[in-house]
């Protein structure tokens, strides 16, 4: 089956610095990638849609700036939170669908973040 | 716009019940509809995947179905138990490659 695999898990920042998360398909050609964030006991929200090759599609609310997505190719795409604020801690995850939508939607384990 | 509910939001069911968690959708035109396992603190899990020519899909003790005409998908749970807790999500998705619509999701409780 399709595996997308996230790094890292977990990770813990100061406060001004930034922070790269990777999300990689192991075993399938990603052309579109998505991040969500979850905050505690709610829904995801997506953020932002990752294309290969071409500039992120953000959803309304989400900063590009704060949030950068780089797709450089078809089994990672990266998104880093610059500038890290308190209230950037949340739950981040990445999703990437298979071409032919054979297995749908595979998602990563997730990165907890924690700015302090 | 695609909306889905999930219902019920939370049930809490002893060991060894057999049970039912409800989706429905309202745009009928989805390319397919995927249910998703959520352990607290951890990601997605897919658990069953129905193209949208399918009328269901069997893994072990989960059974999923589709009524499309309907707007309904039902995910039945055989034989519950304690490690069967987690949230459940219903997701759909109505163009091919481009994002999935999530239900709010059913918490499940299985008590020993």
């Amino acid at each position: 089956g399709a595996v997308v695999s996230q790094h890292p898990s977990r990770v813990i920042c100061k406060s001004g610095t930034s922070v790269k998360i990777e999300c990689r398909s192991l075993d399938f050609q990603a052309t579109t990638m998505f991040w969500y964030r979850q905050f505690p006991k709610q829904s995801l929200m997506l953020m932002a849609t990752s294309n290969e090759g071409s500039k992120a599609t953000y959803e309304q609310g989400v900063e590009k700036d704060k949030f950068l997505i780089n797709h450089a190719s078809l089994t990672l795409s990266t998104l880093t939170v610059t500038s890290a604020h308190p209230e950037d801690s949340s739950f981040y995850i990445c999703s990437a669908r298979d071409a032919q939508g054979f297995y749908g939607y595979t998602f990563g384990s997730g990165t907890r973040l924690t700015v302090v | 716009k695609q909306e889905v509910t999930q219902i019920p939001a939370a049930l809490s069911v002893p060991e060894g019940e057999n049970l039912v968690l409800n989706c429905s959708f309202t745009d009928s035109a989805i390319y397919n509809l995927q249910w998703f396992r959520q352990d607290p603190g951890k990601g997605l899990t897919s658990l069953l995947l129905i193209q949208s020519s399918q009328r269901e899909q069997t893994s072990g003790r989960l059974n999923a179905s589709l009524d499309k005409s309907s707007g309904r998908s039902t995910l039945y749970i055989a034989a519950s138990q304690p490690g069967d807790s987690a949230t459940y999500l219903c997701a759909v998705d109505n163009n091919a490659g481009n994002m999935l619509t999530f239900g709010g999701g059913t918490r499940l409780m299985v008590k020993p």
